[in-house]
């Protein structure tokens, strides 16, 4: 079964400090890796998403990285704010050929709960 | 552009009762995925509509449909709801020309069931 693990599940940090957070998987066939920021009883929102080729990608004070070879990727997040309170979930793409999965195409981790505190 | 829409934002329900949850997609997409939500969980995908069939399902009882209408807009509906049916329900559409097939996310409908 195709499976994403995320740590820590939670996390507490102050406002300024840098921190990272990890994703493995489990995944074949893997197409994309994306991050995805989600707010209390809001919808998520896209970081980034990396394909197999892509080992970093940055979207401003976050950066993704992945390695395709031991299946692992990173968020870090420098310079933390009150704003970056928040659930982050790492999302691992199947190969959209391969429909039928009754996972779906997208594979979710259970997300890290991030709270930035003053 | 709106972007992804969903109504209502929240419901009250009980149990045994249906409901019927709605959803736009964004501009331009034709596809519209439908994912549940547990307290302190990962998304669950239920399923997948396109060109107004169901693609893809995820492990739901048939309690739960869908359907997708000419115009991309979908419905779930939920049947003889449980208490365990309370959840974030999220809607998220994506097009042909999505990079990656990135799928773009709702608000999502809160549903109590009590």
């Amino acid at each position: 079964k195709n499976q994403v693990e995320q740590s820590p599940q939670s996390l507490i940090i102050l406002e300024g400090k840098n921190c990272t957070l990890q994703c493995n998987y489990t995944v074949s066939p893997f197409s994309n890796l994306r991050w995805y920021k989600q707010d209390t009883g809001r919808g998520p929102v896209s970081l980034t998403i990396m394909t197999f080729s892509e080992n970093t990608k940055s979207n401003g004070r976050y950066t993704a990285t992945l390695d395709a070879d031991t299946k692992q990727s990173s968020l870090h997040i420098t310079a933390s704010q009150l704003s970056d309170s928040a659930s982050y979930i790492c999302v691992v793409s199947v190969n959209p050929l391969n429909y039928g999965g009754s996972q779906g195409n997208l594979i979710f981790g259970k997300g890290t709960k991030l709270s930035v505190k003053p | 552009d709106a972007g992804v829409t969903q109504s209502p934002t929240h419901l009250i329900k009980t149990r045994g009762q249906q409901v019927t949850l709605r959803c736009s997609p964004k501009s331009g997409h034709d596809t519209v995925s439908w994912y549940q939500q547990a307290l302190g969980q990962g998304p669950q995908f239920i399923f997948q509509y396109y060109e107004e069939e169901e693609r893809q399902r995820g492990n739901f009882p048939d309690r739960f449909s869908g359907h997708q209408f000419p115009n991309y807009s979908s419905e779930l509906n939920v049947n003889a709801l449980l208490l365990g049916d309370s959840a974030l329900y999220l809607c998220a559409s994506q097009g042909r020309d999505s990079y990656q097939g990135e799928q773009f996310f709702g608000p999502g409908t809160r549903l109590t069931v009590l």
